[in-house]
């Protein structure tokens, strides 16, 4: 069945450096989507891609989409405190159900 | 505008006893799902309905069932708790399931099964 890998399973940073979670589907994927969970709290949704090699931004947050949409990653620029969290990769293989990827916690250092 | 609603939000319970988790929502939308979180594997699906009535199973099904009488409610039932159902889960809802919208989350119904 359909199976989704994020990497890296942890990270830590220094306030102010980059952080990069990379997730791969072993299926082609119709759509992609990601995910922050706050610490204690519940999935909130952060982007949808659909397109091959999309790329979207939101502030300091960089989305890809893989030109095989198998693959896909979140870049967020100069961390900040407000990041910790961790981040969640969900795909669709065009059925009904999303599949989420492990994530990856991020650890932000003041 | 309450959003996903899930009830209760703790719960302990024996090996061997029932019980069931409702999840409400009021956004109108067609598609729920219920997830399982546990540290370091994510959410994984449990079972998932595309309409009232209907129902079909995720990836870890296995000592759970679920219904929709309703479309705003989907509920989910263990029938004997195990040690191995403590986890946390996740009641989800979306406007369009198949190349499926964004997910609402519920705030979460932590489980523990001594």
């Amino acid at each position: 069945g359909q199976q989704v890998m994020q990497i890296p399973q942890y990270q830590h940073v220094q306030e102010g450096e980059d952080f990069t979670t990379y997730c791969n589907s072993s299926t082609t994927l119709s759509n992609i989507q990601w995910y922050k969970q706050r610490p204690g709290g519940h999935p909130v949704f952060l982007i949808q891609l659909v397109k091959s090699g999309e790329v979207k931004k939101q502030k300091r947050l960089t989305f890809q989409f893989g030109e095989a949409k198998k693959n896909s990653s979140l870049h967020i620029t100069a961390t900040q405190t407000t990041d910790v969290g961790t981040y969640f990769c969900a795909g669709s293989d065009g059925g009904f159900k999303t599949i989420f990827g492990a994530g990856t916690r991020l650890f932000v250092k003041a | 505008n309450a959003g996903v609603t899930q009830t209760p939000k703790f719960r302990v319970l024996k090996t061997g006893q029932s019980m069931t988790l409702l999840c409400a929502q009021d956004m109108n939308h067609e598609y729920m799902y219920w997830y399982r979180q546990d540290p370091g594997m994510g959410l994984r699906l449990i079972h998932y309905s595309v309409g009232e009535g209907t129902t079909a199973k995720g990836e870890v099904p296995d000592g759970y069932n679920v219904s929709r009488l309703k479309k705003q409610n989907f509920l989910l039932g263990l029938e004997s708790a195990a040690p191995s159902q403590t986890s946390v889960y996740f009641c989800a809802s979306s406007f369009s399931g198949r190349e499926t919208g964004e997910l609402f989350f519920g705030e979460g119904s932590r489980l523990t099964v001594l």
